[in-house]
């Protein structure tokens, strides 16, 4: 069964601080793994992607993969209130070439 | 604009009465898909196509059908709806299925079935 695995949350954070948003992946043979953000009601835009171990920075977001360990994260950096939404974590998978999502972690940041 | 357009936003229904979602794409993409997306289960694919005239089942297909006559076009048929497919549906395409091509998602049809 593959799986990935989040923290539904909610986490908060203050205005300005790091949120940061983990994932777990349970196949080994995945090589691609996908953030997005879900506005309550609204379809999953993509945030970034990453494929590569180490880290991956877009303005304000880093994506952070560990293959070894099957984990992969995302920081939001002066995390603002119009960052408040569900955060998606999907990883891909060859076999099949599907996929997978992951619950979301809702993320709430307090002015 | 490139966008997934899906039709209609919001829909509510009576059991056993069939109806279709569209969904069309603008960006020339191979791949399309359907998820449906439930509180608690998060996004889990229905039915997915790789080309035209090729489609195969996700996780979740019982009760639902696909066609892809047209690269642009998925359509999403419910030919008996019941209740429990009370959802939030999301069409998506990505220019391939290889590893890095990402999804893009339509806006979302709610559907309610009573």
């Amino acid at each position: 069964q593959k799986e990935v695995e989040q923290n539904s949350g909610p986490l908060s954070v203050p205005e300005g601080a790091i949120a940061s948003l983990n994932c777990t992946y349970s196949d080994r043979g995945s090589q691609s793994f996908f953030w997005y953000r879900q506005y309550s009601g609204k379809s999953p835009e993509l945030i970034m992607f990453i494929y590569s171990n180490g880290d991956k920075e877009d303005g304000r977001f880093t994506a952070q993969l560990n293959k070894a360990s099957q984990y992969v994260s995302l920081l939001i950096r002066d995390s603002q209130p119009s960052d408040s939404a569900t955060y998606l974590c999907a990883a891909f998978y060859n076999q099949g070439g599907k996929l997978i999502f992951g619950q979301g972690t809702e993320l709430s940041v307090k002015p | 604009e490139a966008q997934v357009t899906q039709n209609p936003r919001y829909l509510i229904t009576v059991t056993g009465k069939k109806l279709t979602v569209t969904c069309s794409q603008n960006m020339n993409h191979e791949y399309m898909s359907w998820y449906r997306q439930d509180p608690g289960l998060g996004l889990r694919q229905i039915y997915y196509s790789m080309n035209v005239e090729v489609t195969d089942k996700g996780d979740v297909p019982e009760g639902y059908k696909v066609s892809r006559k047209e690269k642009r076009n998925f359509p999403l048929i419910l030919e008996s709806p019941s209740p429990n497919q009370t959802s939030l549906y999301f069409c998506a395409s990505a220019p391939d299925r290889g590893s890095y091509s990402p999804l893009h998602f339509g806006n979302g049809t709610r559907l309610t079935v009573t």
